[in-house]
């Protein structure tokens, strides 16, 4: 019973380049949350998602941040023209429904900007 | 945005020690989470607490939901070595902000007495 799938682990990009990072949710999960984790800080909500819908961007940088889940297939996060303020590790959550009954997080993704 | 005040920021423990750590806000929350966060992977869930007053606990550890909403402690009792790690409050908001919207303390680092 695979939990919720990240990849790649670590992601290394050069300045103005895109970074694209995927979450698999868990099997059976719909509702998909993004998050952000600068080093010594807590996470930080990004973005909501359910299949083919954005439900809440509040948390979303105003540009180059965007967030798509597809019907089929993972939740991107993709980052345009990187800068090295974007060097983070982005976690992925999932749930079954709304609420926070079975919301389980991913391992992350640790993207560097060189 | 909304903060969460988590503290100490870091501990040193010996094994059998008990272990007190706690999370308080201006806001009022409906739900507050703990987690535990070991290097290089995501949070795992530690304990939920749903209702104003609801002490609960697992195995050694126990959490209360305070009774004006604003706060939470996390107890450790007779700690072990794999207790090392960051544990992490976090809540969501009785006022504003979607469903599984998370908003994170910036941690509790446990470390071995040298």
């Amino acid at each position: 019973n695979a939990g919720v799938m990240q990849n790649p682990r670590h992601l290394v990009r050069r300045r103005g380049q895109e970074a694209r990072l995927r979450c698999s949710p868990m099997k059976g999960h719909s509702h998909v949350y993004w998050y952000r984790q600068l080093p010594e800080e807590g996470l930080k909500f990004m973005v909501y998602l359910q299949k083919e819908n954005i439900i809440d961007e509040s948390g979303m940088p105003k540009e180059r941040f965007s967030a798509e889940f597809p019907k089929e297939g993972p939740s991107i996060l993709r980052i345009q023209q990187v800068v090295r303020g974007d060097s983070a590790a982005y976690f992925c959550a999932s749930s079954p429904g709304q609420g926070l009954h079975g919301y389980t997080f991913g391992s992350g993704t640790r993207l560097t900007v060189v | 945005g909304q903060q969460l005040n988590q503290s100490p920021q870091s501990m040193f423990i010996q094994e059998g020690e008990d272990v007190s750590m706690n999370c308080t806000s201006s806001s009022i929350f409906n739900t507050w989470l703990w987690y535990k966060q070991d290097p290089g992977e995501g949070p795992v869930l530690l304990i939920a607490l749903y209702k104003a007053g609801e002490l609960t606990s697992n195995g050694r550890l126990t959490a209360q939901f305070g009774i004006t909403r604003k706060d939470s402690f996390l107890n450790i009792s007779a700690s072990i070595p794999s207790d090392v790690g960051i544990y992490f409050c976090a809540g969501q908001l009785a006022d504003g902000g979607s469903q599984g919207n998370l908003i994170f303390g910036k941690g509790t680092k446990l470390s071995v007495k040298p």
